[in-house]
């Protein structure tokens, strides 16, 4: 049964560009969870969604960020016109219907130039 | 004040020795308590998690929860250099449908 998906793992861009991350759940998993990990932090909740819909998003930055689960296909972490401050480790992590119990995927390390 | 405070350490005890990881929080709502493990550059493991008060068990690792110190612990016992990592402590309420995580504490086992 593999795990949590995510890509690509490493990601440069350039200030002003977009930024375009992926992440598939586990199998039998429809709930999606984005978190950010700025270095020595903690992980901060963004965004939890189910197929089609945004459930809470009261961690996302209220500009530049979106994110979306489709019908069909991994979730997208969305960030438009990135800034040196988005430098950070975006982790996704799924669940069963229990949100408690949520596995995450390796990350995707966002470097902003 | 945050919602959930760890002490980032680090931590180094040597081989063998009990570990105990600790969290406090200021939401007396939280009724889910997990621990996290992550090594350096990887995602986050989750080891175990408890519903309300009282300890659980899983090989090596007991989780006790102390609701009305607002207090939570995982105890490593027979620690070995491959539980070298960074520990979180994460909770959330019931009815929520997000988790709030403590900064970690990185913890070293001496061979």
């Amino acid at each position: 049964n593999a795990g949590v998906m995510q890509n690509p793992r490493h990601l440069v861009r350039r200030r002003g560009q977009e930024a375009r991350l992926r992440c598939s759940p586990m199998k039998g998993h429809s709930h999606v969870y984005w978190y950010r990990q700025l270095p020595e932090e903690g992980l901060k909740f963004m965004v939890y969604l189910q197929k089609e819909n945004i459930i809470d998003e009261s961690g996302m930055p209220k500009e530049r960020f979106s994110a979306e689960f489709p019908k069909e296909g991994p979730s997208i972490l969305r960030i438009q016109q990135v800034v040196r401050g988005d430098s950070a480790a975006y982790f996704c992590a799924s669940s069963p219907p229990n949100f408690y119990e949520q596995y995450f995927g390796p990350g995707t390390r966002l470097t902003v130039t | 004040q945050k919602e959930v405070e760890q002490d980032p350490g680090p931590l180094s005890v040597p081989e063998g020795a009990i570990v105990s990881l600790n969290c406090t929080y200021s939401n007396s709502a939280f009724q889910y308590f997990m621990w996290y493990r992550q090594y350096s550059r990887k995602g986050p493991e989750l080891l175990m998690y408890t519903y309300s008060s009282g300890n659980k068990e899983d090989g090596r690792f007991t989780a006790q929860v102390d609701k009305s110190s607002k207090y939570i612990s995982l105890f490593i016992r027979d620690s070995q250099p491959s539980d070298s990592a960074t520990y979180l402590c994460a909770m959330s309420d019931l009815g929520a449908s997000k988790i709030i995580f403590g900064s970690g504490t990185r913890l070293s086992i001496r061979p």
